[in-house]
């Protein structure tokens, strides 16, 4: 079956950097949702999208924007790197509603040197 | 504000044994939670969930139970393998209102499985 994919999978950047990550949903999904996992920590909400519109926020720095395409999928825009911003970024997608499953992928590691 | 979390950081069990995970809520308006296991280098994968109209629900090996009165729930792991030892979270389903939800996540535990 299919799977969220992510892409890049691993990335290194060096701070005051820009970083572009993306994030393909599962077909028919019409929900993504971004997650931020600091090492040792548990997966932090940032953002998510329903049917191309931002559904709601969480925790996401004014330094990361993002957006869901017409095809549904999303990228997740950061800028100005910080060193703290060196995470596992998960993507995970769903149909909407609150008793579907999310279904993550397998994360990009950011890196900020 | 909502807080879900665990007790016990790590956990380290023998093959076969039974294994149980807790995890603490302090929202009493929580109503819907689950279960997250996550293998190292992987996202985090479902395992099962819970209504708040549910004390216990049970699937392959896995049970969950749900005690509202102290806002506390528990994976129970039975027979565990080797192939269980991963980063265990509860998370809560956050309805954040107008049809938006996300997950808010606990403190992990990490099971170990001795063979």
């Amino acid at each position: 079956a299919a799977g969220v994919i992510q892409s890049p999978r691993h990335l290194i950047k060096e701070k005051r950097e820009t970083a572009t990550l993306k994030c393909y949903p599962i077909p028919r999904h019409d929900t993504v949702y971004w997650y931020q996992q600091g090492p040792g920590q548990d997966p932090q909400f940032l953002i998510s999208f329903y049917e191309k519109m931002q559904s709601d926020k969480g925790s996401i720095p004014d330094r990361f924007s993002a957006q869901q395409f017409s095809d549904y999928h999303s990228e997740l825009n950061m800028s100005s790197l910080e060193l703290g911003d060196s995470a596992l970024y998960f993507c995970a997608s769903s149909l909407g509603g609150r008793d579907y499953e999310q279904y993550f992928g397998p994360g990009t590691r950011l890196t900020v040197t | 504000g909502e807080s879900v979390g665990l007790h016990l950081p790590t956990l380290s069990v023998q093959e076969g044994d039974n294994s149980i995970i807790n995890c603490a809520y302090s929202n009493s308006a929580s109503d819907y939670f689950i279960w997250y296991k996550q293998e190292s280098g992987k996202g985090p994968q479902f395992i099962i969930d819970i209504r708040s109209n549910m004390d216990k629900r049970q699937g392959q090996r896995v049970t969950v139970l749900l005690n509202k009165t102290v806002k506390h729930l528990s994976l129970q792991i039975a027979a565990t393998q080797p192939g269980d030892s991963a980063v265990y979270f509860c998370a809560e389903n956050v309805d954040s209102g107008g049809s938006n939800y996300k997950l808010t996540f606990g403190k992990g535990t990490l099971l170990t499985v001795n063979p």
